[in-house]
């Protein structure tokens, strides 16, 4: 009953450093997205797939980079990091409406906090 | 593009009191789904309460119901008697109900409750 897995919870990186944030869900869900929050700002998309070899941008996507090789798993990159980057990143997951319960939740990960320093 | 808006930062209430929420969202779209989520300190995103744009009538959880106004786009969470454990950070957010668009989600800035003993 893992639902959607985070790691690492915590990360510092220094500027410039790359890293890949993990995320995995065993519940087939074909929808998966990353979302930073910063204070003050909710939580804004960075990128979402909407099924395996398909992904797509979504409000802040600048210097992440995803890929969707299985149903399962949808790994953030952070290619070369900024301060700005510091965050704490949710990634969720969901069913498509439509099936079974056309009112479908999103189901969210513990989140990682990351300080760039 | 579909936006939601929060209006007050913070709140507080005293224990076993009624408190309610504002949300306002923007859309053009005429079927969508609105959800308030609940964000403890522990990080974790647990939603607290939906509705279907289609229904006329207002959602309720427990101590938890909503008061949903589609003409004047508004969506309002109420909290009847007040606990502890309600203290946390709380999020309108919007899903489209269209076939392709409903993949993600657009929250508001959110609204900080504080329970007062």
């Amino acid at each position: 009953n893992a639902g959607v897995t985070q790691t690492p919870k915590f990360q510092v990186l220094k500027t410039g450093q790359s890293m890949t944030l993990q995320c995995a869900q065993d519940m087939n869900h074909e929808y998966m997205s990353w979302y930073r929050q910063d204070p003050g700002m909710g939580l804004r998309l960075i990128h979402y797939s909407v099924g395996a070899g398909i992904t797509d941008q979504g409000e802040v996507p600048n210097g992440y980079n995803v890929s969707r090789s299985t149903t399962e798993d949808f790994p953030l990159r952070l290619l070369s990091a900024a301060p700005s980057q510091t965050s704490v990143y949710f990634c969720a997951s969901s069913p498509p409406r439509g099936l079974q319960d056309p009112n479908t939740e999103a189901f969210f990960g513990q989140g990682t906090r990351l300080t760039v320093v | 593009a579909q936006t939601v808006t929060q209006s007050q930062p913070e709140m507080s209430v005293q224990e076993a009191e009624t408190v309610t929420l504002s949300c306002t969202y923007d859309t053009s779209e005429s079927d969508y789904y609105l959800f308030w989520y609940k964000q403890p300190p522990s990080r974790q995103m647990i939603l607290v309460i939906r509705q279907e744009a289609y229904k006329q009538q207002n959602a309720t959880e427990n101590r938890f119901s909503v008061n949903f106004q589609k003409a004047a786009k508004s969506f309002s969470l109420k909290i009847s008697d007040s606990q502890l454990g309600d203290a946390a950070m709380y999020f309108c957010a919007y899903r489209s109900g269209l076939y392709f668009g409903n993949e993600k989600l657009t929250f508001g800035t959110g609204t900080r409750l504080t329970i007062i003993p």
